[in-house]
């Protein structure tokens, strides 16, 4: 199975903040990547998929990029409501696998 | 508009069954796939399995910690999908969403539409 590993597993910023979170595959998995953003009590929501492309109705201060076994997760400026647990998540091959989660919280 | 509704989350012995079922409404279930991604309590994100549609012949794809004891299965005529789980273990005790994939081209993205989740608890 491939490992998803990301980092930091918590992390704390400030509003305004640009903030990056890292998803490292365990092998090359192509474009094959997506985000996902949950708050607490509340279903997972997809905000990006294929690496970079935003879901529809996600604000354009998240971004995606990278390539192979790298991949970023960046948020321009940190609002209050981006206060939640990011997870990676690989689908190239089965079983999918996500990361284990970053928790953000806003300072 | 796009649902999907869990139910039969209970509280089940070790060893024992359960059946879990996804009502889908808004749309037609044998058009689309459809994924199981469970959350044990305070954890992360584990996806559990894959049903293709109908087009694929509804095969199915699962992980390796539920293969060989969950299956999935379909029900066209009530627009249903079950996730039928034996030989549980404590560590299967989790919430369950079922959840529609994104069509993007030829992929298929996890998680466009969400349930609510049941909570499945195996304890003695």
């Amino acid at each position: 199975d491939i490992q998803m590993t990301q980092s930091p597993s918590a992390m704390s910023a400030s509003v305004g903040d640009r903030v990056t979170i890292t998803c490292r595959a365990s092998q090359g998995i192509g474009n094959s990547l997506a985000w996902f953003q949950q708050k607490p009590g509340e279903v997972p929501k997809r905000l990006i998929y294929a690496v970079s492309s935003l879901q529809s109705g996600v604000p354009s201060r998240f971004s995606g990029s990278g390539s192979g076994t790298e991949f970023t997760l960046t948020i321009s400026s940190l609002q209050p409501e981006d206060s939640a647990t990011y997870y990676c998540l690989q689908k190239v091959g089965y079983p999918f696998t996500f990361g284990q989660g970053t928790k953000l919280e806003i300072k | 508009e796009v649902q999907l509704v869990e139910s039969g989350g209970a509280l089940v012995q070790p060893g024992g069954s359960l059946r879990l079922s996804c009502a889908a409404s808004g749309f037609t279930l044998s058009d689309h796939y459809i994924d199981w991604v469970r959350q044990a309590p305070g954890k992360g994100l584990e996806w559990v399995g894959r049903s293709r549609n109908k087009a694929k012949s509804y095969t199915t794809e699962y992980a390796a910690s539920v293969r060989g004891r969950f299956t999935l299965s379909r029900d066209d005529s009530s627009n249903s999908l079950h996730l039928h789980m034996n030989s549980l273990e404590s560590g299967d005790t989790a919430i369950y969403y079922c959840t529609r994939p994104l069509k993007d081209g030829s992929a298929w993205w996890v998680g466009d539409y969400w349930g609510q989740g049941s909570l499945v608890t195996v304890s003695s």
